[in-house]
C-alpha cells in the first residue's frame, strides 16, 4: 500500500534551517509528483510547493520564494523540503502529499499524505 | 499565486441540516478544485475533486458544484461525523492554493 513516512519533529532557533524528509513506498516513486503543505497551530492549510519526481522541476509558493528548496533522491524514493532563515511564523506541521492514480490532469489534488512533521522555531 | 476565499469561516448547524460552503478563486481555474475534510490532529481527507466528482468511499450526502471562479460544497443532511473543518483547494498550473477553511460546529 502507498505510504509516505516523514522524518521526526524538529526544534530550531530563529535564523536556522530545517530539512524534512518524506520516504515513499508501495509505488513507483517517479510516477507521482510530491507536494508540500504546512499547517501552523490552529491555522489553515498552506500549499508550499511541488516537485516533479520525474525530472526535478519545481514550483514554489511566491511567499516562500528564495527561502525553500524541494529535492528528491530517487535511489531511496525520498523527497526533501528544506526551509532556511526560519522565524517563529514557520512553526507548523509540515506534510508531504501525493495525488491518487485516478488524477490524470497535469496538476493534481492530494489523496495520500504523510503523517506530518512538527517544526518548532523558538529561541 | 491564485487566491482562494472561503465563506463562511465558521458555521453552526444541527444534525440533519443542509449545509453549503462557498469558495471563490481570484481567477478562473476551470473545474480544477478539490474539497477536503480535516479533523483535529489528522491529515486532510479528500471529499471532492474536479469540482463535482465524489472521491471513493465518501458518502453521497457530500456534493460539489461550480466552475470558473465560484464553487460550492453541500452536505445534504449533516451527520455527527461531519463536524470538522473543510478546505477548498485549487490545483491549476502546478500550484495548489487552499482556502482559509470553514469550521462546521454543532449548534
Amino acid at each position: 500500500q502507498v505510504q509516505l513516512v516523514q522524518s521526526g519533529a524538529e526544534v530550531k532557533k530563529p535564523g536556522a534551517s530545517v530539512k524534512v524528509s518524506c520516504k515513499a513506498s508501495g509505488y513507483t516513486f517517479s510516477n507521482y509528483d510530491i507536494s508540500w503543505v504546512r499547517q501552523a497551530p490552529g491555522q489553515g492549510l498552506e500549499w508550499l510547493g511541488w516537485i516533479s519526481t520525474y525530472n526535478g522541476n519545481t514550483n514554489y509558493a511566491q511567499k516562500l520564494q528564495g527561502r525553500v528548496s524541494m529535492t528528491t533522491d530517487s535511489s531511496t524514493s525520498t523527497a526533501y523540503m528544506e526551509l532556511w532563515s526560519l522565524t517563529p511564523d514557520d512553526t507548523a506541521v509540515y506534510y508531504c502529499a501525493r495525488a491518487p492514480p485516478f488524477c490524470t490532469s497535469v496538476s493534481c489534488f492530494f489523496y495520500y499524505w504523510g503523517q506530518g512533521t512538527l517544526v518548532t522555531v523558538s529561541s | 499565486d491564485i487566491q482562494m476565499t472561503q465563506s463562511p469561516s465558521t458555521l453552526s448547524a444541527s444534525v440533519g441540516d443542509r449545509v453549503t460552503i462557498t469558495c471563490r478563486a481570484s481567477q478562473s481555474i476551470s473545474s480544477w478544485l478539490a474539497w477536503y475534510q480535516q479533523k483535529p490532529g489528522k491529515a486532510p481527507n479528500l471529499l471532492i475533486y474536479k469540482a463535482s466528482s465524489l472521491a471513493s468511499g465518501v458518502p453521497s450526502r457530500f456534493s460539489g458544484s461550480g466552475s470558473g471562479t465560484e464553487f460550492t460544497l453541500t452536505i445534504s443532511s449533516l451527520q455527527p461525523d461531519d463536524f470538522a473543518t473543510y478546505y477548498c483547494q485549487q490545483y491549476n498550473n502546478f500550484s495548489g492554493t487552499f482556502g482559509q477553511g470553514t469550521k462546521v460546529e454543532i449548534k
